[in-house]
């Protein structure tokens, strides 16, 4: 089954201390990235990657990094998170970024105390 | 990317048509109308696109004018599981150099009512 898997689903975390979010998609497309969603901002862009060792920012990249050492993977990583970025979070995946369908992640709510 | 304009909620009667209209009246000739739904917090799902011809799936329909100022997405028949946000997007049917992100709007929050 087509589908891109989010780990872990819940977590609840403290301020400061590293965090990595994992994403992964089995369909062998090209194009990923992170978004968040917030109450009244709706869903903004963190990073994207066009392809492996190829990322660039988003809308909200701030306090965020990301990697793209293989070509299903893509995880985001929260070196020192703070509790403004407690948030939902989604992972997408596209053949190619613009003139396709995007398939999104089941997504994972962080809360940073 | 062009702007787009949808009302923030409509009701619908269960297994009657849902039509929720979009307005995107700066669209540009090389850019594709595409529709997503949020359930409840789901990651968002896909549910058609379309350049000017109308289009058909098994999920639903989408009516583009003439004019491409306007569009229409059908829900022919529906459920309570239809009950979501839903997004009309407008993007580039070109690749290249952008961010390539998807611009959500605040959609359009779809009720459907037993």
């Amino acid at each position: 089954e087509a589908q891109v898997t989010q780990n872990p689903r819940y977590l609840i975390t403290v301020t400061g201390k590293k965090l990595t979010v994992t994403c992964s998609q089995n369909m062998n497309h090209e194009y990923m990235s992170w978004y968040r969603q917030d109450p009244g901002l709706g869903l903004r862009q963190i990073y994207y990657s066009m392809n492996v060792e190829v990322t660039d920012k988003g809308d909200v990249p701030e306090g965020y990094k990301v990697s793209r050492k293989e070509k299903r993977n893509f995880p985001l990583i929260l070196e020192s998170p703070s509790p403004n970025q407690t948030s939902l979070y989604f992972c997408a995946s596209s053949f190619e970024g613009r003139s396709t369908e995007a398939f999104f992640g089941q997504g994972t709510r962080l809360t940073v105390v | 990317d062009a702007k787009t304009t949808q009302p923030p909620s409509m009701d619908c009667a269960e297994g009657r048509a849902a039509n929720l209209p979009c307005n995107h009246s700066t669209i540009s000739g090389n850019e594709y109308v595409y529709w997503y739904r949020q359930i409840h917090s789901q990651g968002p799902q896909y549910i058609i696109h379309g350049l000017k011809n109308n289009e058909t799936n098994e999920m639903a329909s989408l009516i583009i004018t003439e004019d491409r100022k306007s569009s229409t997405l059908i829900l022919p028949h529906a459920t309570l599981r239809d009950t979501a946000v839903y997004y009309c997007i407008v993007r580039s049917r070109y690749s290249g150099a952008g961010s390539y992100q998807l611009t959500f709007g605040k959609g359009t929050k779809l009720s459907v009512i037993p």
